[in-house]
């Protein structure tokens, strides 16, 4: 089975419409973050969370919403979806950079949003 | 502003030949610096990481080297295969606080039979 899973893997919305992506990891890392990638345009954090009682913002959290349920568990919420926000969203966890795995980066293998 | 910068934006070559990706940062104060594999409509898969005493890691076919003072890391790849057609992503961390990283747009790399 996948460390990092997310749900759906893809989903066709409309503009308006309430989305939430789920991201589930069984790697035990603490750390989890949620990115969305655009053509031309890399990886852009949306949201951060390094505990469960940790939630923060990334460089571009306007009309995202999230959720830490549990340490394995990281929820991205569209509260009114909009098209621009067509994009691919990978879900990610690691542990500390003092580890030995350095704090590297895991990823899921992501949810395609089409917002009409 | 903390920034990563990757060269070329695309690079097509042919299947068995060699080739090297550049990367330059800004990033400070630096913690590691990592290259990720990206296969079309996939996530990111770690290659390569190092830390600033660290000159030169390899996995396989892929060998990055990272220079601090320049601030410069480059990725090359031996014997290119056709699997090798991916986008390849520069990723840099600050060193102390979060450690949050900060990502490469990357290079797209096409490799022809």
């Amino acid at each position: 089975d996948a460390d990092v899973t997310q749900t759906p893997r893809n989903r066709i919305t409309k503009t308006g419409k309430r989305i939430m992506l789920e991201c589930s990891q069984t790697k035990g890392h603490d750390r989890m973050y949620w990115y969305r990638q655009d053509p031309g345009l890399g990886l852009r954090l949306i949201y951060y969370s390094f505990d469960v009682k940790d939630i923060n913002k990334g460089e571009i959290s306007d009309g995202y919403s999230v959720s830490r349920q549990a340490q394995a568990k990281f929820s991205l919420s569209l509260e009114s979806a909009i098209p621009n926000q067509t994009a691919l969203y990978f879900c990610a966890t690691s542990d500390l950079p003092g580890t030995t795995s350095r704090g590297n980066q895991y990823f899921g293998p992501g949810t395609r949003l089409l917002v009409l | 502003k903390n920034q990563v910068e990757q060269s070329p934006q695309s690079l097509i070559i042919l299947e068995g030949k060699n080739c090297t990706l550049q990367c330059n940062y800004t990033v400070s104060p630096f913690s590691n610096l990592r290259w990720y594999k990206q296969d079309t409509g996939r996530g990111p898969v770690s290659l390569t990481i190092m830390t600033f005493s660290e000159n030169t890691k390899s996995n396989g076919r892929y060998t990055a080297t990272l220079d601090a003072d320049t601030k410069q890391s480059s990725l090359h790849i031996t014997a290119s295969q056709l699997s090798d057609s991916a986008s390849y992503i520069c990723v840099v961390s600050l060193s102390g606080g979060s450690y949050i990283p900060t990502f490469g747009r990357g290079t797209s790399l096409i490799v022809h039979p």
